[in-house]
């Protein structure tokens, strides 16, 4: 069966560090894989997509980055991070049905 | 106007009781409807997943799409605690993304 790992869990960083999240996927090959900010009490808002190794597609311009290294592993970064940056931050892949979601990365700035 | 219109709650409900959470959207184009549970601090799970037009009846969950109205229900019979969290419903057209509501948050009281 496929499972999604997302890390770290939990993180809180001073407002200019750099940020690097990192998700995987296991039990399938060259999914569509995505990565979501969730703000308290708001809904899921698309960051990036990606269709394969190196194709990257950004939704919303930002301070974030995405790569895609490998075929099943999925990094959100940033070089300097802003107050704004705080959020709950998923990693989905996209399966028969719909879309299968990580645990998140809850990332505050401080 | 958001594509996708969720009533944000809180709901309140004791425990036993008939739970109706709702969605209207705007994009006729809308083919794919789904309802996410989303436990706190955690990444959403997809509950339901329904096609066009119609109910699906899984256990104590039933999801109703009427697209003539552009309206969906996610009803939960015989709600339990463990029932709390937040629902988002979820929807898109054959080729797109998927559009989010902001979720209802749910507590199911003892």
């Amino acid at each position: 069966s496929q499972t999604i790992h997302q890390w770290p869990a939990t993180l809180v960083q001073p407002v200019g560090s750099p940020l690097s999240l990192e998700c995987t996927v296991e039990g399938t090959s060259n999914p569509n894989l995505y990565w979501y900010r969730q703000a308290a009490g708001r809904g899921l808002q698309l960051l990036f997509y990606s269709v394969g190794i190196g194709q990257i597609s950004s939704e919303v311009p930002q301070n974030l980055s995405a790569s895609r290294p490998q075929d099943r592993q999925f990094i959100l970064s940033s070089k300097k991070l802003l107050l704004s940056d705080s959020g709950f931050y998923l990693c989905a892949w996209r399966g028969v049905g719909e879309l299968f979601f990580g645990e998140g990365s809850r990332l505050t700035v401080l | 106007q958001k594509e996708v219109e969720q009533d944000p709650g809180p709901l309140s409900v004791p425990e036993g009781a008939i739970v109706s959470l709702n969605c209207t959207y705007s994009n006729s184009a809308f083919q794919y409807f789904m309802w996410y549970r989303q436990y706190s601090r955690k990444g959403p799970e997809l509950l339901m997943y329904t096609y066009s037009s119609g109910n699906k009846e899984d256990g104590r969950f039933t999801a109703q799409v009427d697209k003539s109205s552009k309206y969906i229900s996610l009803f939960i019979r015989d709600s339990q605690p463990s029932d709390s969290a937040t629902y988002l419903c979820a929807m898109r057209t054959s080729g797109s993304r998927l559009t989010f509501g902001e979720g209802t948050q749910l507590t199911v009281n003892p």
